[in-house]
């Protein structure tokens, strides 16, 4: 059982490239979520999915985009990258949309220059 | 508006018990968890307070006041491996929806 993994763990960008962080979970589980971690500051939601085909902005969600395509998969895509976008991203999930735990992946260290 | 705090650092020895705090101010409360976080890790799940009082696992014990807004992680026998983030995450309404607080850095020395 992988849990929920993310692919890559670093990538360097420079200023104005686009890339994906991949995110999958096998625990078909329903909700789906992408948060950035930054020094002194707490975990921030960018975009969450209920379900295949739903999703919904978080509190951060300017220059990120996501799709549910599938129960497993929800990737994140940054379509322009800026230094701001410097961050530590994990994806997390949870069984059911209501409630529970989250699972967080490993994470992904994006740098952006 | 929404805040949760929680001090930055904190130093305990091996062996002894340490209290982390964690307070906070938002609408829609509907719980709160405390998760773990080793250097360059995955946060992970370690306890969870919907009602007031104190929810005991393990060495691991968390405590909730709702009126106070206010809730503590206990760690009792500490070990090095304690030697982590520890956060605070208050649940907002009826949704998956987490206002995390900072992060408590704790250090177990021996």
């Amino acid at each position: 059982n992988a849990g929920v993994t993310q692919t890559p763990k670093f990538q360097v960008l420079k200023t104005g490239q686009s890339m994906t962080l991949q995110c999958a979970q096998d625990m078909n589980h329903e909700y789906m979520s992408w948060y950035r971690q930054d020094p002194g500051m707490g975990l921030r939601l960018i975009h969450y999915s209920v379900g295949a085909g739903i999703t919904d902005q978080g509190e951060v969600p300017n220059g990120y985009n996501v799709s549910r395509s599938t129960t497993e998969d929800f990737p994140l895509r940054l379509l322009s990258a800026a230094p701001s976008q410097t961050s530590v991203y994990f994806c997390a999930s949870s069984y059911s949309r209501y409630t529970g735990e989250l699972f967080f992946g490993e994470g992904s260290r994006l740098t952006v220059l | 508006g929404q805040n949760i705090d929680q001090p930055t650092e904190m130093t305990a020895t091996e062996g002894a018990i340490v209290q982390i705090n964690c307070t906070y101010q938002t609408s829609g409360f509907n719980g709160l968890f405390w998760y773990q976080q080793h250097a360059g890790e995955a946060p992970t799940f370690l306890s969870y307070n919907v009602l007031d009082g104190l929810e005991e696992k393990g060495r691991f014990s968390s405590f909730l006041s709702r009126s106070k807004g206010y809730s503590y992680l206990l760690l009792k026998e500490l070990q090095m491996k304690d030697s982590a983030s520890y956060l605070c995450a208050v649940k907002r309404g009826y949704g998956q929806n987490f206002v995390f607080g900072p992060g408590t850095r704790l250090s177990v020395l021996p």
